[in-house]
């Protein structure tokens, strides 16, 4: 089946550091990977779609340069925490759809907690 | 504003017993809809993908889609305690949308032993 990494699973930092949390897709070439945050008992927020080789799409309400994001290749998208601060806590979930299909696969969250 | 719309729950079912979600939204020409499993503190995990209406099998779990209702309901068939999770609803939009999927708030199962 489609496997979807995420790298770091879990991440404590300091209030002002900046936060680069990778998502890959393992086995399957992903043109379009998307950015979730999930705040504790609420649903999935997209954050911003992100297809390769192109500028991402942010959502409305969401700082496109705070959220910096980056799809270089076809397999791996970057989600970069400008100056986190606490509210920027939270569950951190890429997704990955394949090329040619609507499915996403999703990866297993990054927890950030901003101290 | 497009909507899909889910009961929070928590839905409480005996082991052994079926298990029925619902899941309806708004927008009439959506026409990919899924279903995601979501344990406490993990990520989303695919069940089942449904594209026509009618009924959609794959094991204990049943997708049913009724485009002219514009709802989708998942059917668990003897349900285990290990099935007590979050269940989402996805509806992926058809124009404008960018292949990006619209969830459910989720509704939360519970399976009692």
């Amino acid at each position: 089946g489609a496997v979807v990494s995420q790298h770091p699973s879990r991440v404590i930092c300091k209030s002002g550091t900046s936060v680069k949390i990778e998502c890959r897709s393992l086995d399957f070439q992903a043109t379009t990977m998307f950015w979730y945050r999930q705040f504790p008992k609420q649903s999935l927020m997209l954050m911003a779609t992100s297809n390769e080789g192109s500028k991402a799409t942010y959502e409305q309400g969401v700082e496109k340069d705070k959220f910096l994001i980056n799809h270089a290749s076809l397999t791996l998208s970057t989600l970069t925490v400008t100056s986190a601060h606490p509210e920027d806590s939270s569950f951190y979930i890429c997704s990955a759809r394949e090329a040619g299909t609507d499915t996403q696969y999703f990866g297993p969250g990054t927890r950030l907690t901003v101290l | 504003q497009k909507e899909v719309e889910q009961n929070s729950g928590p839905l409480s079912v005996p082991e052994g017993a079926i298990a029925s979600l619902n899941c309806t939204y708004s927008d009439r020409v959506s026409q990919s809809f899924f279903w995601y499993r979501q344990y406490s503190g993990k990520s989303p995990e695919l069940i089942m993908s449904i594209y026509s209406n009618g009924d959609k099998e794959d094991g204990r779990f049943t997708a049913q889609l009724n485009k002219a209702s514009q709802y989708v309901s998942l059917l668990i068939r003897d349900s285990q305690p290990s099935d007590s999770a979050t269940y989402l609803c996805a509806v992926k939009e058809l124009t404008g949308g960018g292949n990006k999927l619209t969830f459910g708030t989720g509704t939360q199962l519970k399976v009692e032993l």
